[in-house]
């Protein structure tokens, strides 16, 4: 199974400016099969990006993915207020194997 | 609109049984396979299994096989996740969701349901 770590745990950042998160996987990850998804308190988690870099349909041109093999970042430019959530990467293994990172929270500076 | 509408809260003893369930609507429900994620505080989350409700094939993630039952009802396109016996380590936040016709990620949730076992 492969293994997803994100990094930080926690970022502190100021509205307007730029935020990287990012997601390291135990091993390479095919086609680059790795989604990201926001989650704000008490809601669903969203989906923002998949296959590393498509953004998902409606989700804002300041959110970009970028990366292959096993290591992927997602970029918010320009903070917005809502925008301070948790993040979490997913990958898809193969054979129904999907697993997803532990998460960062995006937290005001 | 892709909605997925889940069942309610529960709150429920060990060794109870439970079934929680969730409907699909806005789009082709039996052709599109169903998922259950589990969420639990302070950690990501966890993918359980996966069914497609046209002819009810369904995957596990080795942590949950044997723990659940996923089943679905194409006749009126919902899907379920069910425990013959809970346990308190059950407790947490269930989703379902829609796999992407590729099959590689989750691009629709419903809104979770609760689940909270007493020992």
């Amino acid at each position: 199974e492969i293994v997803l770590t994100q990094s930080p745990g926690s970022l502190y950042v100021s509205p307007g400016e730029r935020a990287t998160l990012s997601c390291r996987a135990s091993q390479s990850i095919t086609n680059s099969y790795l989604a990201w998804y926001q989650q704000r308190p008490d809601r669903a988690p969203r989906l923002l990006i998949y296959d590393a870099s498509t953004r998902a349909a409606g989700i804002p041109d300041r959110f970009s993915g970028s990366g292959s093999g096993t290591d992927f970042t997602l970029t918010i430019s320009r903070l917005e207020p809502e925008d301070f959530a948790v993040y979490y990467c997913q990958q898809y293994g193969g054979l129904y194997s999907y697993t997803f990172g532990q998460g960062t929270k995006l937290e005001i500076k | 609109e892709v909605q997925l509408v889940q069942s309610g809260a529960e709150v429920k003893k060990s060794g109870e049984s439970l079934k929680i369930s969730c409907k699909g609507s806005g789009y082709n429900f039996i052709h599109y396979w169903i998922g259950w994620v589990r969420q639990v505080p302070g950690r990501g989350p966890e993918w359980m299994g996966i069914i497609y409700p046209d002819d009810s094939d369904t995957r596990y993630s080795p942590s949950f096989q044997g723990q659940v039952t996923i089943s679905a009802d194409k006749s009126i396109s919902v899907a379920f996740l069910q425990w013959s016996s809970l346990k308190a380590s059950d407790s947490g936040i269930y989703y379902c969701v829609r796999v992407a016709p590729d099959g590689t990620f989750f691009d629709f949730w419903g809104q979770g349901a609760l689940v909270t076992v007493a020992s």
